[in-house]
């Protein structure tokens, strides 16, 4: 059964800095993209990065470009996402997701989802 | 940036009762669109992808079709555990982009 456990949320001061992890478990990681989606309370999902199963291949929605890096340990099956430069407009639940893939070939759609971390930033 | 409005925001149906939402692209994404369900304090549940086709698990009663910048998701017949939000996500470029949502209430 796929698994999927954000940790790493927690109340930051603008201008701070975070690392959100995400644990992997129930299939073979490294064969995966995997993205983070954001969703601030009460509103609706962000797309905010994906990383391709080698790692090779990072892409950002513009927002937060230059501030975030997703990266990705195959060999602990583990999923990160380092937040720099924090904004109250971050303020979001963060969530790990497992892209699908279907007749071989990887779809940009979130088939699995972990519950998700609480990022608050605020003085 | 491709933009999805979804409409309507807010859809107030019975149990039994058909629901039909919608989701139009700014610009086409052929059919590379999928259709995503969330409940309260839940993450969201992948429902269609590829526009039409039933992710794993997905009951019979939805349905998605459209392709280009027209795009409807179809509920049947409403059970009660269907009412929650809907959003539609496009993956025909980056950034990969979410409708607003609809939500779907009694």
């Amino acid at each position: 059964e796929v698994h999927l456990v954000e940790s790493g949320g927690d109340l930051v001061q603008p201008g701070g800095s975070l690392r959100l992890s995400c644990a992997a478990s129930g299939f073979t990681f490294s064969s995966f993209w995997m993205t983070w989606v954001r969703q601030a309370p009460g509103k609706g999902l962000e797309w905010v990065a994906s990383i391709k199963p080698d790692g090779s291949e990072k892409f950002y929605v513009d927002s937060v470009k230059g501030r975030f890096t997703i990266s990705r340990d195959n060999a602990k099956n583990s999923l990160s996402l380092q937040m720099n430069s924090l904004r109250a407009e971050d303020t979001a639940v963060y969530y790990c997701a497992r892209d699908m893939i279907t007749d071989g070939y990887n779809l940009e759609y979130f088939q699995y989802w972990g519950q998700g971390t609480l990022v608050t930033v605020s003085s | 940036e491709i933009v999805l409005t979804q409409s309507p925001a807010t859809l107030s149906l019975s149990p039994g009762e058909r629901a039909t939402l919608s989701c139009r692209a700014s610009q086409t994404v052929t059919t590379y669109l999928a259709w995503y369900q969330q409940k309260p304090g839940q993450a969201p549940r992948l429902l269609i992808y590829d526009a039409s086709n039933r992710a794993t698990g997905i009951p019979a009663r939805f349905s998605g079709s459209g392709s280009g910048t027209d795009f409807t998701l179809t509920i049947s017949s409403l059970e009660p555990e269907d009412f929650a939000v809907y959003y539609c996500q496009q993956r025909f470029n980056w950034p990969l982009t979410f409708g607003g949502g609809t939500k779907v209430e009694i």
